[in-house]
């Protein structure tokens, strides 16, 4: 079956215009997750949904950022106002159900390239 | 804000040849992943400890976990060109869902 997907690959935008980032999780993974990768470095943990539960937001670095998933499927990652800090990688991953602390594997999209100028 | 700290950053070595990334993480944990990463895009899993595990393999991969010091190791024996990758440990941090990452080691493979 299709994996993570998202759009687009690239992104490049004007300082203080909003972008909105697409994931499309794998069929019937109830979790969602969003990361983002600055240059050179890990991943930071932005946000996570879980079914119908809200979502846990606590890794969003402003109010700038918000997400949100429609009909516990795909999920959208709005950044108004960019700023040029604002350019990393952003990646969405999906696993089944994402709880328990059974180390549950994570499957990671392609990611989104986000470069503002 | 990252817990992991991996080392070394980078590592160049002949194909053929072992190679063993080192990550110390800082909370308790319930489990430990490793990932790659090609090209700066999406990540694949590789293999997932245990905190009751000392030690796990997968084909060419062996991981070791050591919580009294709060460190693995991933070691990929027998090296080809194709492992050229970046490598990142991930904890969960003691929660259910929640990755965190370490900084990444880029290895670079020699043909």
């Amino acid at each position: 079956g299709a994996g993570v997907s998202q759009s687009p690959s690239n992104k490049v935008t004007e300082k203080g215009k909003d972008v909105e980032l697409r994931c499309d999780p794998i069929s019937g993974h109830t979790a969602l997750y969003w990361y983002r990768q600055s240059l050179g470095q890990g991943l930071e943990f932005l946000i996570y949904f879980q079914g119908n539960s809200a979502p846990d937001k606590s890794g969003l670095p402003s109010d700038r950022f918000s997400a949100e998933r429609t009909g516990g499927s795909v999920s959208t990652l709005t950044i108004q106002r960019t700023q040029q800090e604002d350019s990393a990688v952003y990646l969405c991953a999906s696993s089944l159900v994402g709880a328990s602390g059974s180390g549950e594997t994570q499957y990671f999209g392609p990611g989104t390239r986000l470069l503002v100028l | 804000s990252q817990q992991g700290e991996e080392d070394p950053q980078a590592l160049s070595i002949q194909e053929g040849e072992n190679a063993t990334m080192n990550c110390s993480y800082k909370t308790s944990i319930n489990n430990l992943q490793w990932y790659r990463q090609n090209s700066g895009r999406g990540l694949v899993h590789l293999i997932l400890i245990r905190s009751n595990e000392r030690e796990k393999h997968s084909g060419r991969l062996r991981v070791t976990l050591d919580t009294s010091k709060k460190s693995s190791s991933l070691l990929i024996t027998a090296s080809r060109a194709a492992d050229t990758a970046s490598y990142f440990c991930a904890t969960d941090g003691g929660s259910s869902y929640k990755l965190i990452f370490g900084s990444g080691t880029r290895l670079l493979v020699r043909p």
